[in-house]
Order: structure tokens, then sequence, then C-alpha cells
């Protein structure tokens, strides 16, 4: 089955300087991958997300990039501020596959210095 | 719209105790799941419901039963709570198991004595 892995576990950051995530996955056929915001003691709510015809995402400050060939996808957060502190998951999911379910990454806090 | 909510928020159980965690959608989802979460371990799968009437088991099934009661609800059982058993559960659903945004509950804190 898939596996997700997920580096760093913590982060710290200034505010105003980059942060990026990055996570690897196992199963080739995982074509879906989003990211997950959860605010201490929140829910967790997606971000953002991009599927494997896409290379690159972007929202704002926040952006997704996504390597087939390496499988592996990073979550990029760019002038951050202290609002964007908070635990950051990635997900991998087969989309049509039988299983069809979301896998996600053991999770990064980070947290951004004013 | 409420979303997705969950009861109760808090509870504190004694080993070998029973309880039924409840979780409801006002989206008109199809697809509803129950994960946990643990710290360092992030939220994994514990059974899920891909339509009305159907559930199939996740990552980590056991000790738990669940009932799709209809297409709004669905609860979560702990039979026999173990201490092993104590962690954040979330509720979520999408509008169908193969679409992509899951929608979480605010999550309920269960802790095993």
């Amino acid at each position: 089955g898939e596996n997700v892995e997920q580096h760093p576990s913590t982060l710290s950051v200034q505010e105003g300087d980059s942060a990026v995530i990055k996570c690897t996955y196992s199963d080739s056929a995982s074509n879906y991958f989003p990211w997950y915001k959860q605010e201490l003691g929140k829910r967790p709510q997606l971000i953002i997300d991009i599927r494997s015809n896409v290379g690159e995402k972007k929202d704002q400050r926040i952006a997704v990039t996504l390597n087939k060939t390496a499988k592996h996808f990073s979550l990029h957060i760019t002038e951050t501020q202290p609002e964007d502190s908070a635990v950051y998951f990635c997900a991998a999911k087969n989309y049509g596959g039988s299983q069809g379910n979301l896998i996600f990454g053991k999770g990064t806090k980070l947290s951004v210095k004013p | 719209n409420a979303g997705v909510t969950q009861t109760p928020k808090f509870q504190v159980l004694k080993t070998g105790q029973s309880m039924t965690l409840q979780c409801a959608q006002d989206m008109n989802h199809n697809s509803m799941y129950w994960y946990r979460q643990d710290p360092g371990m992030g939220l994994r799968l514990i059974y899920y419901s891909a339509s009305e009437g159907t559930t199939d088991k996740g990552e980590v099934p056991n000790g738990y039963n669940v009932s799709r009661l209809n297409k709004r609800e669905f609860s979560l059982r702990l039979e026999s709570a173990a201490p092993s058993q104590t962690s954040v559960y979330f509720c979520a659903s999408s509008e169908a198991r193969g679409t992509d945004t899951q929608y979480f509950g605010p999550g309920t804190r269960l802790t095993v004595l």
C-alpha cells in the first residue's frame, strides 16, 4: 500500500522568510496530493492540492510542486506570517484505484517567529 | 450549513467501558470517514463509508465498529475501550469517495484510563 514520508517534523522560520515542507510517496499510481493545515486545537483544513497531470500550482503565498519521476511533492510558503504557524499534513491518494483513500504524512509543525 | 459536526467534544472512559462517537454532515455528501490522530502519527483512517449502506475497514480498524445510520450520520463505536485508544478522533466527509476535498469535523478528544 501507499506510504507517505514527510520532512521536516518541525520547522521554525522568521516572519517574512520562506518555508518548504517535503513529502515522498511510494505508490507510483497515486495521482492526487492535497495539503492540509491544522491550527492548534482545530480541525484539519485543505489549503491546496495538486493532481499528477500538473507540475506546479500556486495560490497567493502558497505553492505546491510535484515531481512524479522522483515521487515527491513539496509545499512552499513565501513571506511567512505568524498566522501561518500550524501543523501541515501532506497526503496522497490513488484517485481511481480500488483503495481511493487518503494516506497522510505525519505532519510538520511550522512556527513563524515575529 | 453546520458542515460536519461531532459529539461529544471530550470524553473520559475507564478501561473496558463502551461508547459511541457521533458524526453528522449536512452537505449531502455520499462518503464519510473516521480518523484517529495521535502525536507524531498524523491522521490514520479507521473506517470509511463510500456511500449509504456500505462500510469498509481502513488502516487501523481493530477495536472499533461503525454504523452508517443514514446519508447524514456515521457513528464510531468502541465496545471495550483500551488505553491505546486514547486519541483525538476526527470524522470527515466528501462528496464521493473518488472526489477530492474531505471536510473534517471539530474532533472528539478521548481519554481512556
